[in-house]
């Protein structure tokens, strides 16, 4: 079974800074994916990046990148010229490849919830 | 707004009583998830359904809890004899499926007094 880590139950930032969350992750799976999810507080969880592990490039969306380390399995986000709007709980989750089977539905960390200070 | 919409959003009800939540996917959405998040929690992985094809059961989903998908649409998931320990959010989520993004509700809240 896979499991997804998250180590860092808070952190808090001031506006503009840049700050990076961390994930690792423990599967015997070679292809699958890795996903970043932002739950804003009382609302609906949105994702914020997404990484194939066949891909050797580390995805990136506009402030929003990560560092993906295959054989660490690692899978960190990194949020450049965070904004107030920032804040939220972010979840790290793994999902196997479809061409793989196995389970389909996402196994997430227990989040971190980031606080961006103005 | 994703798309998905939850009904409803909160509900409270004593122990030992069933509960029914909806679920409405994103239209062209073939694929529709069910999760539960506890406080302090990530989202637990519960069920799927392909069309109205339920195809993977969680553990978790003990038999007092089931899922439909009646004609691939709006799915229901039931929670009969209702116990403390299922107070939690119960998130869906559809995709067109494979590796796409899922695209998450608002949530149901349950709250078992």
């Amino acid at each position: 079974a896979q499991t997804v880590t998250q180590s860092q139950p808070e952190m808090s930032v001031q506006e503009a800074e840049t700050v990076t969350l961390s994930c690792t992750y423990d599967t015997s799976e070679n292809n699958y994916y890795l996903f970043w999810y932002k739950q804003p507080p009382s609302r609906q969880m949105i994702l914020v990046i997404r990484q194939e592990a066949y891909k050797q490039q580390n995805a990136t969306e506009n402030r929003f990148s990560v560092n993906f380390q295959k054989a660490a399995k690692s899978f960190s986000l990194k949020i450049s010229d965070s904004q107030l709007g920032d804040t939220a709980m972010y979840f790290c989750a793994f999902r196997t490849s479809w061409e793989g089977g196995g389970a389909d539905g996402l196994t997430f960390g227990k989040g971190t919830h980031l606080i961006i200070q103005p | 707004d994703t798309g998905v919409s939850q009904n409803p959003r909160h509900k409270i009800t004593k122990r030992g009583q069933n509960v029914t939540f909806r679920c409405d996917p994103i239209s062209e959405h073939n694929r529709l998830y069910w999760y539960r998040q506890t406080l302090g929690q990530g989202p637990e992985f519960l069920t799927y359904f392909q069309n109205e094809a339920q195809l993977e059961k969680s553990r978790l989903l003990s038999d007092r809890f089931s899922a439909e998908r009646p004609k691939g649409s709006f799915s229901t998931l039931e929670i009969q004899r209702t116990e403390q320990g299922d107070s939690a959010m119960y998130l869906c989520a559809s995709t067109r499926g494979g590796a796409n993004e899922q695209y998450f509700g608002p949530g149901t809240r349950l709250t078992v007094t």
